[in-house]
């Protein structure tokens, strides 16, 4: 069945570790992104990518980096993982129309860093 | 801040009673998108209203939009337990590049 799926669902890590979060699209969407979400603060936009080889930053890219070598697939990196980093990161993507097309979410990946 | 906000935080309800959600914004939009969350899982699209709309409908949801006071509401007609979740709205800002900016929600608890 088509979707969106992120892997993997939790992950505990230790500070000052490098991580990765993966999120897979099988529609061959143009837009993909990543969201975190936490308490008083809703969802909010880490990077976004229009395309293949073409990304952007969100609201809060700091401490975070992305690539997308192939339109399906959109991995995040936090390079060096801190406590404020502790989230639910959420991928998404949208077809084409534009950036502001309804977008469908993977289930989340649930991120401890200690 | 938050581009669209929710109103209220929560509510809680009695099966087939309506629920409204209100959604406020601060500058001018293309459109106005309202998702659904349920407890550990990712955020699903209910609908999607145009500026130049002022209401719309799906099943049992209804939306309108007043741009004028750059409002939305959200109704959901003989709500059943399984529509217990959490609903954002979604705006898109001219000033954010039309990227999607999402309120903090309303949690909906519908009680059987």
């Amino acid at each position: 069945d088509a979707g969106i799926t992120q892997s993997p669902r939790y992950k505990i890590t230790e500070t000052g570790r490098q991580v990765t979060l993966m999120c897979h699209q099988t529609w061959s969407h143009s837009y993909m992104f990543w969201y975190r979400q936490d308490l008083g603060h809703g969802l909010r936009l880490i990077y976004y990518s229009a395309a293949a080889d073409i990304t952007d930053k969100g609201e809060v890219p700091d401490g975070y980096v992305v690539s997308r070598s192939k339109t399906e697939n959109f991995p995040l990196t936090l390079e060096s993982a801190t406590r404020s980093q502790t989230s639910v990161y959420f991928c998404a993507s949208s077809g084409t129309g534009g950036i502001n097309q309804p977008q469908h979410f993977g289930d989340g990946t649930r991120l401890s860093i200690l | 801040s938050q581009q669209g906000e929710e109103d209220p935080q929560a509510l809680s309800i009695q099966e087939g009673e309506n629920a409204t959600m209100n959604c406020s914004y601060k500058t001018s939009i293309n459109n106005l998108q309202w998702y659904r969350q349920n407890s550990g899982r990712g955020l699903v699209h209910l609908i999607l209203i145009r500026s130049n709309e002022r209401e719309k409908h799906s099943g049992r949801l209804r939306v309108t939009l007043d741009t004028s006071k750059k409002s939305s509401s959200l109704l959901i007609t003989a709500s059943r337990a399984a529509d217990t979740a959490s609903y954002f709205c979604a705006t898109d800002a001219l000033t954010s590049g039309s990227r999607l900016t999402f309120g903090e929600g309303t949690q909906l608890t519908v009680n059987p």
